[in-house]
């Protein structure tokens, strides 16, 4: 089956700093990835869809400046989280979704202290 | 709108119960999918099954089987015979033809215990 491959699966990083997080699809070329967030015993929230070779979509509430999110290949998309805070700790995680099946990388636990 | 509900929050059984699963759903998509997606406490999403609003057949795998009935806008999930390796968080989800975003019901928190 279609793999999504997510990198870092664990990141620590100070206050003020930036992280980024990739996400490769290995067997299939995305032109649409998704990047979700989940807080710790709640659901997976859908943060923006990421298009190859234009500007991703946000959905309602998320920062776009805080979040960047670039999908320069059919096979990687990237999200940075910009100046990362504490609030912004949480699980990311991304999927792409050749042909309405949905798969998703292993996700990334980051923690801002 | 897309809605995934999924009423149960936690669920709590002995092993060789067995335990279903509700999920609920609101599309006006008619052509749309059905997910189920297991998340042990890794966080990794493990994808169970995959369901199209054409399809209503009723599946077995092993110890799973799914209930999918358009009439209630259900695709309910029971797992028999319970195993403590059963217990994660379990999603629901539901994507359409036309917007291909998943949408994730809230979850239910399955704890099996010996």
């Amino acid at each position: 089956g279609a793999v999504v491959s997510q990198h870092p699966s664990r990141v620590i990083c100070k206050s003020g700093t930036s992280v980024k997080i990739e996400c490769r699809s290995l067997d299939f070329q995305a032109t649409t990835m998704f990047w979700y967030r989940q807080f710790p015993k709640q659901s997976l929230m859908l943060m923006a869809t990421s298009n190859e070779g234009s500007k991703a979509t946000y959905e309602q509430g998320v920062e776009k400046d805080k979040f960047l999110i670039n999908h320069a290949s059919l096979t990687l998309s990237t999200l940075t989280v910009t100046s990362a805070h504490p609030e912004d700790s949480s699980f990311y995680i991304c999927s792409a979704s050749p042909d309405l099946w949905a798969f998703f990388g292993q996700g990334t636990r980051l923690t801002v202290v | 709108a897309q809605k995934v509900t999924q009423a149960q929050t936690e669920i709590s059984v002995v092993e060789k119960e067995d335990v279903t699963l509700d999920c609920v759903y609101e599309t006006r998509d008619t052509t749309y999918y059905l997910f189920w997606y297991k998340q042990p406490p890794s966080g990794e999403l493990v994808f169970l099954i995959r369901r199209n609003s054409f399809d209503e057949q009723n599946e077995i795998s092993g110890r799973y089987s799914w209930n999918f009935q358009k009439s209630t806008s259900s695709f309910n999930f029971t797992i028999t015979a319970s195993q403590v390796v059963d217990s994660a968080v379990y999603f629901c989800a539901l994507t359409t033809y036309n917007t291909d975003k998943l949408i994730f019901g809230t979850g239910t928190r399955l704890q099996v215990f010996p």
